[in-house]
């Protein structure tokens, strides 16, 4: 069975900080790696994907992946009240078939406080 | 990015009768999804949409219960039928264009009374 997981939080920041959110991932096939963000009553948006060893910046997110300790990881700096969201952390395996679809982690619940 | 659209955004439904959503977007894409997400869980797959063929459902769904049609390329629907009230939930489309990535439509909330 192959899982994503994730620490539900709620993770509390206050505004200005560095919010780091973590994912690890039990496929060592895996290939692709999202993060998506999901404001409550709203669709998933996606803002990062990464799909090399390292890191990926964008903005205020980078998106850092170890696939040797198979994790992967969010930091959002200078955190705003605006990022208070839930998390989610997908993961997508190779070949092809049901190993291309996404397998989810259960989201984490960010707060930013002003 | 492509654009989707689901209808309706919302409905209330009597138990036993069924209600189809639709998923349309913008551009063809190479595979379309429909997930549902009930409150204050994350998404579960319910299928993969094949255009002109059967869709692949996933572990506890199955093709009576949750129909679904994809014509072509940019469009699918999912049904599901005889609704009862754990049937309320979140229902997404989602589709991956010509990329890797995924994007969601803006979902059907759903209540069956």
């Amino acid at each position: 069975q192959k899982e994503v997981e994730q620490n539900s939080g709620p993770l509390s920041v206050p505004e200005g900080a560095i919010a780091s959110l973590n994912c690890t991932y039990s496929d060592r096939g895996s290939q692709s790696f999202f993060w998506y963000r999901q404001y409550s009553g709203k669709s998933p948006e996606l803002i990062m994907f990464i799909y090399s060893n390292g890191d990926k910046e964008d903005g205020r997110f980078t998106a850092q992946l170890n696939k040797a300790s198979q994790y992967v990881s969010l930091l959002i700096r200078d955190s705003q009240p605006s990022d208070s969201a839930t998390y989610l952390c997908a993961v997508r395996g190779d070949g092809a078939g049901n190993n291309r679809k996404l397998i989810w982690g259960l989201g984490t619940s960010l707060a930013v406080n002003p | 990015s492509a654009v989707i659209s689901q209808k309706p955004s919302r409905d209330i439904c009597q138990r036993g009768t069924s209600l189809t959503i639709q998923c349309q977007v913008d551009s063809q894409v190479t595979m379309m999804f429909w997930y549902r997400q009930q409150p204050g869980q994350s998404l579960t797959l319910i299928a993969t949409a094949n255009q002109g063929s059967e869709a692949t459902y996933e572990s506890g769904f199955v093709i009576d219960k949750f129909p679904i049609s994809r014509p072509n390329l940019t469009f699918s629907t999912l049904t599901v039928s005889n609704m009862s009230p754990e049937d309320s939930s979140i229902y997404l489309c989602s589709v991956v264009a010509s990329g890797d990535e995924q994007f969601f439509g803006p979902g059907t909330r759903l209540t069956v009374l």
